[in-house]
């Protein structure tokens, strides 16, 4: 079956540091690949998306590239702010029929000023 | 602010009872999804309804059951609760002619079962 692992956080870093947080995927097919964000107090938003190989998605200075021939979708940003602390999550759906999407266990981020 | 409200904020019941969440979202919204989320985990989805009919699920057993409505509020039933159903439920509703994975989240209810 369809599974999203991501790296165990919490990641710390300062201000205007350059942020990578890993995802990598096991899925058959084809799948559309996701990044979700949840801030503070408030419910999972749409971050950005891939839907095919070498797609990159990008959105409030943050990208993901599908890499198929190493099963990833690494989210990078480079210079964080505070107000990007909040809990990331990676997720594929496969490709055809419902959306029935398959999430990862979530990074937290926290940046310091 | 999603427009996408979740009641109650949290509940806790004990183990064989039976338990109702409920969700509302805005007008347009034909289609509602609901997830469990567990502790330090993501969220798993539980079903999908569009126009109040049933048209995916997950690996969840027929205790989980869910109703929509045409005022576009939905319901989570959960009988014969088990101690592992303690997490956070969380349902999403996508407005009418948008792509499927542009849904939009509620704050959650939080469930304990003891």
């Amino acid at each position: 079956g369809n599974s999203v692992t991501q790296m165990e956080g919490p990641v710390t870093l300062s201000e205007e540091a350059f942020l990578t947080i890993n995802c990598t995927y096991t899925a058959t097919g084809y799948p559309s690949l996701f990044w979700y964000v949840q801030y503070p107090g408030e419910g999972l938003q749409l971050l950005l998306k891939a839907t095919k190989a070498d797609d990159k998605g990008s959105n409030k200075g943050f990208e993901a590239t599908y890499r198929k021939e190493t099963t990833s979708f690494h989210l990078e940003k480079g210079s964080v702010q505070v107000s990007d602390s909040a809990v990331y999550f990676c997720a594929l759906s496969s490709s055809g029929g419902s959306y029935i999407p398959t999430f990862g266990r979530g990074t937290s981020l926290i940046v310091h000023p | 602010e999603t427009g996408v409200t979740q009641s109650p904020t949290h509940l806790i019941k004990t183990r064989g009872q039976q338990v109702t969440l409920r969700c509302s979202s805005q007008s347009g919204h034909n289609t509602v999804s609901w997830y469990q989320q567990a502790l330090g985990q993501g969220p798993q989805f539980i079903f999908q309804y569009y126009r109040e009919e049933e048209n995916g699920r997950g690996n969840f057993p027929p205790r989980f059951s869910g109703l929509q409505f045409p005022n576009y509020s939905s319901e989570l039933n959960v009988n014969a609760l088990e101690l592992d159903d303690s997490a956070l439920y969380l349902c999403a509703s996508r407005p009418t002619g948008t792509t499927q994975e542009t849904q939009y989240f509620g704050p959650g209810t939080r469930l304990l079962v003891l």
